[in-house]
């Protein structure tokens, strides 16, 4: 069963706004609003930041948003900060056997 | 709030079944709705889910470890458990337990994650 695609890397400087991209297929993420998104600083547990696609948990920072179009669906940090800098992935529910499908995660560096 | 962590041994030997208990505190595994699972993320790696169980028992699989893979829960301790069996070099990695949304599949509280070293 593959995984969903993510970029392995993206950056950007304090401030500015980027977007991870996760892409699946129909029977996964684009078949579904299930996507979910989470945040993992190094050495730590990975934190849901996103649920169903574009909702924020309680708590978290109105900086992160989710949407989908398609097959792809996208998490957007707007105002960069430094404690940004963590690895980023994302989650689909899928109709095969499988059940859970993770991205292979993005490295996230703030210049 | 609901709040999960992992124990069990750090290091296993190669060929010997890994056995790793959750426990929930602040929340009872027996309500619906909710699954309960393991995931693994191999050093330096990405994220990997391993199976979940629901509170009536029912347990749903990764089709690439079903067949090393048994999870059970004890309601009475609020406890669910992990059994990887024939374990490798291979099996090496941080493993975390974390409750699951039914249906739509969002992980969330995690567990603070264990080390299980499989070495001899």
């Amino acid at each position: 069963q593959s995984a969903l695609t993510q970029p392995a890397s993206v950056s950007g400087s304090p401030g500015q706004s980027i977007t991870v991209s996760c892409t699946g297929t129909s029977s996964d993420l684009g078949g579904y609003n299930y996507v979910s998104w989470y945040q993992q600083h190094s050495g730590k547990a990975p934190k849901l930041i996103i649920y169903d696609v574009s909702n924020r948990p309680s708590g978290v920072s109105n900086r992160f948003s989710g949407s989908k179009s398609g097959n792809t669906a996208s998490l957007t940090i707007s105002g960069l900060q430094a404690e940004d800098e963590a690895d980023y992935y994302c989650t689909s529910y899928t109709s095969r056997s499988a059940h859970v499908l993770f991205g292979g995660g993005t490295k996230l560096t703030v210049l | 709030q609901v709040q999960l962590q992992e124990s069990g041994p750090g290091l296993v030997k190669p060929s010997q079944t890994l056995s790793l208990t959750c426990t929930v505190s602040s929340g009872s595994i027996s309500i619906g709705g909710y699954y309960w699972s393991w995931i693994r993320q191999h050093p330096g790696k990405g994220l990997e889910w391993i199976a979940y169980i629901y509170y009536n028992g029912y347990t749903y699989y990764n089709p690439s470890l079903k067949s090393r893979v048994t999870m059970s829960l004890d309601t009475s301790k609020n406890q669910f458990f992990l059994n990887l069996s024939s374990v490798t070099a291979a099996d090496t990695a941080v493993y975390y337990c974390a409750r699951v949304k039914a249906v739509a599949n969002w992980f969330d509280p995690w567990g603070q994650g264990t080390l299980v070293t499989v070495s001899s």
